[in-house]
């Protein structure tokens, strides 16, 4: 079985400080997602990386970052955290490849992140 | 934008009730389509995939209709445990990797 692991389930930050959520998956996956999920508004991208060292923006990069040195870990950082981070971030990855199928996404737990 | 719509619901149902949920998508060119699950404060996780011929999985059915961008999901002989947040999820394009997925549709199953 694929397995997604996040460093935290639940983290409590102030506004200004510097967050680091990882993420790390067993099962070789190309590809890297990192999202985050309010009530309302769906599942959102943040980021996203198809290969070490590579990112991209997703749909919603302002004041995150992301770092991904190794195949296996995928970072998202929060510069200086604000009140409008307070929320669920999920980290995804999939295989790539040619096959349609190789889009499935496995997602980790979930960091419930609230910033004060 | 590329978007995928779903009802949002509450769809409550009772126990052994048949329930249906549909989807549209706008972007023509997705290749890959998908049913997650959402459990109250949980990952999502993979329902179903769907294909063009559509495909049954116990006492769910996926179906896809290309031409109209639409998906469904049907859910037989509704159980307890079935009560979750659908998403419809689908490929962000031809060869893309990213996944666009809907807010999801809510199902209760009431005893």
């Amino acid at each position: 079985d694929v397995k997604v692991t996040q460093s935290s389930r639940y983290l409590v930050k102030r506004t200004g400080e510097k967050v680091f959520l990882e993420c790390v998956q067993d099962m070789d996956h190309e590809n890297m997602f990192w999202y985050r999920q309010d009530p309302g508004l769906g599942l959102r991208l943040i980021y996203f990386s198809y290969d070490v060292k590579m990112k991209e923006k997703g749909d919603i990069p302002e004041g995150y970052s992301v770092s991904r040195e190794k195949k296996e870990r995928f970072s998202l950082i929060l510069e200086s955290a604000s009140t409008n981070q307070t929320s669920m971030y999920l980290c995804a990855s999939s295989r790539g490849g040619t096959s349609v199928d190789y889009n499935e996404q496995f997602f980790g737990p979930g960091t419930r992140l609230t910033v004060l | 934008r590329k978007e995928v719509e779903q009802d949002p619901g509450p769809f409550n149902v009772p126990e052994g009730a048949t329930v249906a949920f549909n989807c549209t998508y706008s972007n023509s060119a997705s290749q890959s389509f998908f049913w997650y699950r959402q459990d109250c404060r949980k990952e999502p996780k993979l329902l179903m995939s769907v294909y063009s011929s559509g495909n049954e999985d116990g006492r769910f059915t996926a179906q896809l209709n290309r031409a109209s961008q639409y998906i469904s999901l049907l859910i037989r002989d509704s159980k307890l445990s079935d009560s979750a947040t659908y998403l419809c999820v689908v490929n962000s394009g031809a060869g893309s990797y990213q996944l666009t997925f809907g807010k999801g549709t809510k199902l209760s199953v009431i005893p």
